[in-house]
């Protein structure tokens, strides 16, 4: 089985500060790995993903992750965060060759003036 | 259309009775996933349609849940007899033959009073 803890819950930062927010994975295959935006009353809007090759993969909004394998981890950074990153962050899994995504419980990012 | 349609955006209703939410997907997507998020908790895996098939029914809480896809298209989900503990937001998303990212809508808040 496979499953996505994200550790941190809310993450509480100031604007123009960094930010990391962890993912950590379970799963004996191989996997794809996303991360997922959700602002207030939306949808979730995809911010990147890694499928192969680098394990360095930037997104949009100046986010980026890199994949561990070893570690089976998919951080999220962003070296200065806006007021508008204020949002829940979702990581999700998905297993070659499974359609569904697994996801994260979702980590709050508060970024404070 | 030019994302994933669902309706309505919020529905209220009373225990017991039965409700039916929809999700239009973007055009052309062969694959569609219905996921729920209960507050304060990730994203849990419905069901998955790859054209007006279901190969994958696992997530559905109970018997009490169904969902059928027409014409490779619109989905609807069922609920019936409903309970308090079906509050959540129902998410839509669907994705193409290359299956690497889903699209989601922006969900139906469904309150069970």
């Amino acid at each position: 089985a496979q499953s996505v803890t994200q550790l941190d819950s809310q993450v509480p930062v100031f604007e123009e500060a960094p930010v990391e927010l962890r993912c950590n994975y379970s799963s004996s295959v191989s996997v794809y790995l996303f991360w997922y935006v959700q602002y207030p009353n939306q949808g979730l809007q995809l911010l990147l993903k890694y499928l192969s090759g680098s394990t360095l993969v930037k997104g949009i909004n100046g986010f980026e992750a890199e994949f561990n394998k070893s570690q089976t981890s998919f951080h999220l950074r962003k070296p200065s965060v806006h007021i508008s990153d204020t949002a829940e962050y979702f990581c999700a899994v998905k297993l070659t060759g499974r359609r569904a995504l697994t996801f994260g419980s979702g980590t709050r990012l508060q970024v404070q003036p | 259309g030019a994302g994933v349609s669902q309706s309505p955006s919020n529905k209220v209703t009373e225990k017991g009775k039965d409700v039916e939410l929809r999700c239009d997907p973007i055009s052309g997507h062969t694959a569609l996933y219905w996921y729920r998020q209960s507050l304060g908790q990730g994203l849990e895996f419905l069901i998955y349609f790859q054209g007006n098939s279901a190969p994958d029914k696992s997530g559905l809480p109970s018997d009490r849940f169904s969902a059928e896809r027409t014409g490779g298209s619109v989905s609807t989900l069922t609920i019936q007899r409903t309970q308090q503990e079906d509050s959540a937001v129902y998410l839509c998303a669907s994705s193409s033959v290359s299956n690497t990212e889903a699209f989601f809508g922006q969900g139906t808040r469904l309150t069970v009073v």
